[in-house]
């Protein structure tokens, strides 16, 4: 199993620019998460989607970031405009069904900088 | 809102010596699961171990067991025959229904050799 797939893992711009962070879930699982780390604020969950469905994305820090989930096997988180502020890791997890929906599986996140 | 505190920021512990993380909760939930994930310098978060708030007997994973006490809203996470491949940012976490985790600040582990 390749695990959850982040794209790019890497991403420098600059300020104004559109963002688009990209993600792939472990196969057959059906709750993806976003989550954003900084060293001012830790790990903040940004929002979560069930069946390709946002449930809670009461962590979205404003309207600039926006998150799709078209597909099961496909979901994106973007920002625009880009600001300094937004520079963090981006992570993306998600977790199965069954016994162990409980347990969230993490990418290997994003690295942002907004110059 | 649950909350999750980890009151130490750094740690350090001698290669095989054991060493314990603390970890504090608030929830008034009594359903809820607790989670201790391991961030090493690559940045890829990996699940340690996982507690159950129902179950009364401690997890242990190999070397990393917990101290549960669901009472005093407590989750500890110990290391036997630590390993320079344990250094890392550890990270307690919090979960109830509605799959949402809140992650405490972490605390850095340092093993020295």
């Amino acid at each position: 199993d390749a695990g959850v797939i982040q794209s790019p893992r890497h991403e420098v711009t600059e300020m104004g620019q559109e963002v688009t962070l990209r993600c792939k879930p472990i196969s057959g699982h059906n709750s993806l998460f976003w989550y954003r780390q900084t060293m001012m604020r830790g790990l903040e969950l940004l929002i979560y989607f069930n069946n390709n469905v946002p449930i809670d994305d009461s962590g979205m820090p404003e309207d600039r970031f926006s998150a799709k989930m078209p597909n099961a096997s496909f979901s994106t988180l973007k920002i625009q405009p880009s600001e300094p502020r937004d520079s963090a890791v981006y992570f993306c997890a998600s977790s199965p069904v069954g016994p162990l929906y409980n347990e969230q599986f993490f990418g290997p996140g994003t690295r942002l900088t907004v110059l | 809102a649950q909350t999750v505190t980890q009151s130490q920021p750094e740690m350090s512990v001698q290669e095989a010596e054991t060493v314990t993380l603390s970890c504090t909760y608030d929830t008034s939930e009594s359903d809820y699961y607790l989670f201790w994930y391991k961030q090493p310098p690559s940045r890829q978060m990996i699940l340690v171990i996982r507690q159950e708030a129902y179950k009364q007997q401690n997890a242990t994973e190999n070397r990393f067991s917990v101290n549960f006490q669901k009472a005093a809203k407590s989750f500890s996470l110990k290391i036997s025959d630590s390993q320079l491949g344990d250094a890392a940012m550890y990270f307690c976490a919090y979960r109830r229904g509605g799959n949402k985790l809140v992650f405490g600040a972490g605390t850095i582990l340092r093993v020295k050799s």
